[in-house]
């Protein structure tokens, strides 16, 4: 079956980096675009960032235009977020999402659990 | 940016009968969106896409209508697990947006 799992989460120093990883698997992770979304503690969700299926083309929420880089190694079935100048606004759970196609349909179906990251001094 | 107005807040329903949830966008977005379900620690799951359509596995409980700016979610015969959050979320634009969520509650 589908199964999407994060890693990477923690508690980090604001201005600080972390990356994390979404490892996939139960299907052919190279055919299909991959988003990631968020959740901050008792609030809604937020779509953060999507690479198309051979990363040539990524999108960004403006607050983490320039601070994240989402990017993919398709030959192991891994999707990342790299999060760099991390701010307390930042402080969520993360999703990685599986987009139902190649080329965005940018809505979300097998969603990972989760990875909490906080952002705390 | 799109903003999506989702209402009520809460929504408590007895067992066996109706919810009938709304989502409206600031804009126009024709039939570009979805609904979501979320149960407390756990993650979304896709109800609906293209306002409309039920995705794999979805039973015919949960119907979505509307275009444009508005749009509802209806779930027929409230059972225990379909109490939870809803979330309608757009794709007609970026940045692609959620709305505020809806929680279905036991009356």
């Amino acid at each position: 079956q589908v199964q999407l799992v994060e890693s990477g989460g923690g508690v980090v120093q604001p201005g600080k980096s972390l990356r994390l990883s979404c490892a996939g698997s139960g299907f052919t992770f190279s055919n299909y675009a991959m988003h990631w979304v968020r959740q901050a503690p008792g609030k809604g969700l937020e779509w953060v960032a999507v690479i198309w299926y051979d990363g040539t083309y990524k999108y960004y929420t403006n607050s983490v235009k320039g601070r994240f880089t989402i990017s993919r190694d398709n030959s192991k079935d891994t999707l990342y977020l790299q999060m760099n100048s991390l701010r307390a606004e930042d402080t969520a759970v993360y999703h990685c999402a599986r987009d139902p196609a190649m080329v965005p349909n940018n809505w979300f179906g097998p969603w990972g659990q989760g990875t909490l990251v906080t952002v705390s001094s | 940016e799109i903003v999506l107005t989702q209402s009520p807040a809460t929504l408590s329903v007895s067992p066996g009968e109706r919810a009938t949830l709304s989502c409206r966008a600031s804009q126009r977005i024709d039939i570009n969106l979805a609904w979501y379900q979320q149960k407390p620690g756990q993650a979304p799951r896709l109800l609906i896409y293209g306002a409309s359509t039920r995705a794999t596995g979805i039973p015919a409980k949960f119907s979505g209508s509307g275009s444009g700016t508005d749009f509802t979610l209806t779930i027929s015969s409230l059972q225990s697990e379909d109490f939870a959050v809803y979330h309608c979320q757009q794709y007609n634009n970026w940045p692609l947006t959620f709305g505020g969520g809806t929680k279905v509650e036991i009356k």
